[in-house]
């Protein structure tokens, strides 16, 4: 079974540019989680799909940060303008309704450098 | 206060050590915990999940202790291959992930 696919797998940009990432869960999963990690800390929640609908992104910077999950399968996170601050992985993760949304599949990234 | 903390360590031990990481949580409303193992430059996977009876998965064996609001993993016999970031996890209605503690096992 193909798991959470994501682009690009590395990102360098200057600051004030913007920036786009792409995932595509594992098939069948209606779940699509978003997540920051910064260097020497544990993944922090972004933005949380249920099909379509974001149902929990209030750790979402929205002056810069918008996502979209158009038709409940791929989403693109989307950072403009980016600052040296948002230097990070970005994690895109997935996981079955309903009970099971306790077990999150993690893609493997994409890693921004804004310089 | 972060929610969930560790020790970040490194735990640097000999091939064939038992090493213990500890991890303190302070949301009494949580409901579940995990324990995800990190390689260097990958994602987060699912190591094995902690119950209060306490589980074991081969050489691992993790324990929560709702009382005290305290989740251990306890590595037997460590592996080369151990080395890694070992992230507690805690849920209520999302993941919320400690900072890690990292494992290096030497020869």
């Amino acid at each position: 079974e193909a798991g959470v696919v994501q682009s690009p797998r590395y990102k360098i940009i200057e600051k004030k540019q913007p920036v786009a990432f792409w995932c595509n869960p594992i098939s069948g999963h209606n779940t699509l989680y978003w997540y920051r990690q910064n260097l020497g800390q544990g993944p922090e929640l972004l933005i949380r799909y249920e099909n379509e609908e974001a149902v929990d992104d209030s750790q979402l910077p929205k002056d810069r940060f918008s996502a979209e999950r158009l038709k409940g399968v791929d989403s693109t996170l989307k950072i403009q303008p980016a600052e040296l601050g948002d230097s990070a992985v970005y994690l895109c993760a997935s996981s079955p309704a309903g009970w099971d949304q306790e077990t999150q599949y993690f893609g493997p990234g994409t890693r921004l450098l804004v310089l | 206060r972060k929610e969930v903390e560790q020790d970040p360590g490194p735990f640097n031990v000999p091939e064939g050590a038992t090493v213990a990481f500890n991890c303190t949580y302070s949301n009494s409303a949580s409901q579940s915990f995990f324990w995800y193992r990190q390689d260097c430059r990958k994602e987060p996977k699912l190591l094995m999940s902690v119950y209060s009876s306490g589980n074991e998965d081969g050489r691992f064996t993790a324990q929560l202790n709702r009382a005290s609001q305290y989740i251990s993993l306890l590595i037997r016999d460590s592996k080369l291959s151990d080395s890694a970031t070992y992230l507690c996890v805690g849920y209520t209605d999302k993941l919320i992930f400690g900072t890690g503690t990292r494992l290096q096992v030497f020869p």
